[in-house]
C-alpha cells in the first residue's frame, strides 16, 4: 500500500512569485487537508478538500488557495510568496467512511522563500 | 475554539527510563485525540489516537496514552524509552471533521 506522497521534496522561490506543490493520498482515502508547519511550530491547518471541494479552512489568507483532483490527489497553491510563508508543508488524507478521523501525513515540502 | 497546550518544550531521558509527554486540550465536547510523532526532516506518523471508550489506549511503538476528562489532559507514556525514540511528539485535537489543533510539540533527546 502506498502512502501519502508530495512533490517537490525541496523548493526555493522568490518573494511575490507564485508556487504549486502536489499531493497524492493514500489509497482509499477521500479526504485530503494541507498544513503549514513554520520552524520551531506544530502544523497549522490551511484547508481540507472532500469530493473536490473546499469543506474547511483555517486561518490563512485567498492567496492560499488549493484543488482536489478526481483521482485524490491534491494541490496547493500559493500566490504573491512572502518571507514568512517559509515552513514545511504537509499534505495529509483521510481513510473514506464514517468514524475514522485519524489524518495520514506524507513527508512534506520544504519551501524557502528569499 | 479547540486548542492544545504541550507544557513542555524539550525533554531529556536515559535510555531504557520510563516517559511521559504531558498534553492539555480545550474543547467544549468530547474530542477526539492524536499523539504524532517527527522525525527530523520527515512527515508526521500517528502513534495513537483516542475517539470514546477506555481511556488508555495503546499505540504503535511500545506507547500508550491515558485520556482523563476531569484533568483535559491526555499524555503519553512509554515504559522504557529507546534511542531510536528521540524526535519531536505532537498532540492533536480533532474537534470536528475538518480540523486539526496541533500543539507546538516536545522535542524528546535520549541519552545513551
Amino acid at each position: 500500500e502506498t502512502g501519502v506522497t508530495q512533490s517537490p521534496t525541496h523548493l526555493i522561490k522568490t518573494r511575490g512569485q507564485q508556487v504549486t506543490l502536489r499531493c497524492s493520498s493514500q489509497s482509499g482515502h477521500n479526504t485530503v487537508s494541507w498544513y503549514q508547519q513554520a520552524l520551531g511550530q506544530g502544523p497549522q491547518f490551511i484547508f481540507q478538500y472532500y469530493r473536490e471541494e473546499e469543506n474547511g479552512r483555517g486561518n490563512f489568507p485567498p492567496r492560499f488557495s488549493g484543488l482536489q483532483f478526481p483521482n485524490y490527489s491534491s494541490e496547493l497553491n500559493v500566490n504573491a510568496l512572502e518571507l514568512d510563508d517559509s515552513a514545511l508543508y504537509l499534505c495529509a488524507s483521510r481513510p473514506a467512511g464514517a468514524g475514522t478521523y485519524e489524518q495520514y501525513f506524507g513527508p512534506g515540502t520544504r519551501l524557502t522563500v528569499t | 475554539a479547540q486548542s492544545v497546550t504541550q507544557p513542555d518544550i524539550h525533554i531529556t531521558v536515559s535510555e531504557g527510563a520510563s516517559l511521559e509527554l504531558r498534553c492539555n486540550y480545550s474543547y467544549g465536547a468530547t474530542p477526539y485525540l492524536f499523539w504524532y510523532v517527527q522525525s527530523p526532516g520527515q512527515g508526521l506518523q500517528l502513534l495513537l489516537k483516542y475517539f470514546s471508550g477506555d481511556t488508555l489506549v495503546q499505540g504503535i511503538k511500545g506507547f500508550e496514552a491515558e485520556f482523563k476528562r476531569s484533568q483535559s489532559s491526555f499524555n503519553l507514556r512509554k515504559p522504557s524509552v529507546h534511542w531510536s525514540d528521540a524526535a519531536e511528539y505532537f498532540c492533536a485535537v480533532g474537534a470536528s471533521n475538518n480540523d486539526m489543533r496541533f500543539g507546538a510539540g516536545t522535542r524528546l533527546t535520549v541519552k545513551p
